[in-house]
């Protein structure tokens, strides 16, 4: 199957700091990624969608200006968290989708542990 | 998109078939049927999807009832590995996002 990459897999940083992931498609051009995140034992809870050069789709309750995501190529998208605090220590996830209309499967990358301090 | 019920939680012993149910029964006529599973600490990895055909890959089966309101994944031979989250999600057609639930939490046993 396809190959999504996260980067770093785990960051620890201070409170008050940003952090940015990096999300790519390795072998094919994601027209939508989605970034999830997922406290420890729960499930994955959609933060937003975003698509290749126009502003990503956030879902309720999540703080855009807190969540800054961009997808500037077909074969990456960034999620920066910023001014982070202990609160938003959590597992970060993306998928990413090739854009089909039909019934493709989203493939998802390896994860991102944040640790803020 | 469709809601979804699974059990939390089952047991397996290794070697043994897995029979991770799943309850759609709001399931609209254009939406499929996909399981994800995820081991810890790493992202979900697709397992296989079907609307109302029975589906088998390498990996697994899916029976979907005739009335489509409730399907079942098949692990024939569940090994250790397959100890993980296993999660039956339903998604319109051309709707790209999934929305996971609580999932079935599955430990295979020695």
């Amino acid at each position: 199957g396809a190959v999504v990459s996260q980067h770093p897999s785990r960051v620890i940083c201070k409170s008050g700091t940003s952090v940015k992931i990096e999300c790519r498609s390795l072998d094919f051009q994601a027209t939508t990624m989605f970034w999830y995140r997922q406290f420890p034992k729960k499930s994955l809870m959609l933060m937003a969608t975003s698509n290749e050069g126009s502003k990503a789709t956030y879902e309720q309750g999540v703080e855009k200006d807190k969540f800054l995501i961009n997808h500037a190529s077909l074969t990456l998208s960034t999620l920066t968290v910023t001014s982070a605090h202990p609160e938003d220590s959590s597992f970060y996830i993306c998928s990413a989708s090739q854009g089909l209309e039909n019934t493709g499967e989203l493939f998802f990358g390896e994860g991102s542990r944040l640790t803020v301090l | 998109d469709a809601k979804t019920t699974q059990p939390p939680s089952m047991d397996c012993a290794e070697g043994r078939a897995a029979n991770l149910p799943c309850n759609h029964s709001t399931i609209s006529g254009n939406e499929y049927v996909y399981w994800y599973r995820q081991i810890h600490s790493q992202g979900p990895q697709y397992i296989i999807h079907g609307l109302k055909n029975n589906e088998t890959n390498e990996m697994a089966s899916l029976i979907i009832t005739e009335d489509r309101k409730s399907s079942t994944l098949i692990l024939p031979h569940a090994t250790l590995r397959d100890t993980a989250v296993y999660y039956c999600i339903v998604r319109v057609v051309g709707f790209q996002k999934l929305v996971f639930g609580t999932g079935t939490r599955l430990l295979v046993s020695p």
